[in-house]
């Protein structure tokens, strides 16, 4: 098992525009959330799925988000018409029923030029 | 919602202990967590702690005290490659989202 799988890695992009980023879970995990870090911040909670069900979703998380885990396996955070607040570390992380520990994927880093 | 509060840097010798404080306040509370995050790199799982009381592993040591608010991440026996930013999160009610505090960013020198 090579852990929790991000990609891309970097991602750079124009105002305006769509991106998609994915996130591969470990194999048994059914949980999976999506996290957003700045520069000298935490990470902050964006939307969190046990198997297919999106069942807790931020406030930070504006109609320009999407997240989607069809399968209850890999997931999908679609960003609409990129703003350049939108600049972040985004981050995975699954965990195995609702134990204490999650494992961070390495993020994608997201610029909006 | 939740308010976390930990010191932004903190610098330590190698070889040394350091203590990096957490305070919290939140309502429903059902967990304090520990990441380590290198620069660059995905926070790593460090401590879990529900119930008042030291938990240690290793060099490294968490305390809570749910009364309190507090929390502390012990370090012993200090490396160079303990140097990262260290997190303190917090899980609250039924759900299983953790708020993060902003991290201490820890310095080791020689």
């Amino acid at each position: 098992d090579t852990g929790v799988s991000q990609n891309p890695r970097h991602k750079i992009t124009k105002r305006g525009q769509n991106v998609t980023f994915r996130c591969d879970p470990i194999s048994e995990h059914n949980r999976l959330y999506w996290y957003r870090q700045t520069l000298g911040q935490g990470p902050e909670f964006l939307t969190y799925f046990q198997n297919e069900a999106q069942l807790e979703k931020s406030r930070l998380l504006s109609d320009r988000f999407s997240a989607e885990r069809p399968k209850g396996s890999f997931s999908t955070l679609e960003i609409q018409r990129t703003e350049q607040g939108d600049s972040a570390m985004y981050l995975c992380a699954s965990s195995l029923g609702r134990g204490p520990e999650a494992f961070f994927g390495q993020g994608t880093r997201l610029t909006v030029v | 919602g939740q308010n976390i509060d930990q010191p932004t840097e903190m610098t330590a010798t190698e070889g040394a202990i350091v203590q990096i404080n957490c305070t919290y306040q939140t309502s429903g509370f059902n967990g304090l967590f520990w990441y380590q995050q290198h620069a660059g790199e995905a926070p790593t799982f460090l401590s879990y702690n529900v119930l008042d009381g030291l938990e240690e592993k290793g060099r490294f040591s968490s305390f809570l005290s749910r009364s309190k608010g507090y929390s502390y991440l012990l370090l012993k026996e200090l490396q160079m490659k303990d140097s990262a930013s260290y997190l303190c999160a917090v899980r609250a009610g039924g759900g299983n989202k953790l708020t993060f505090g902003t991290g201490t960013q820890l310095k080791v020198e020689l």
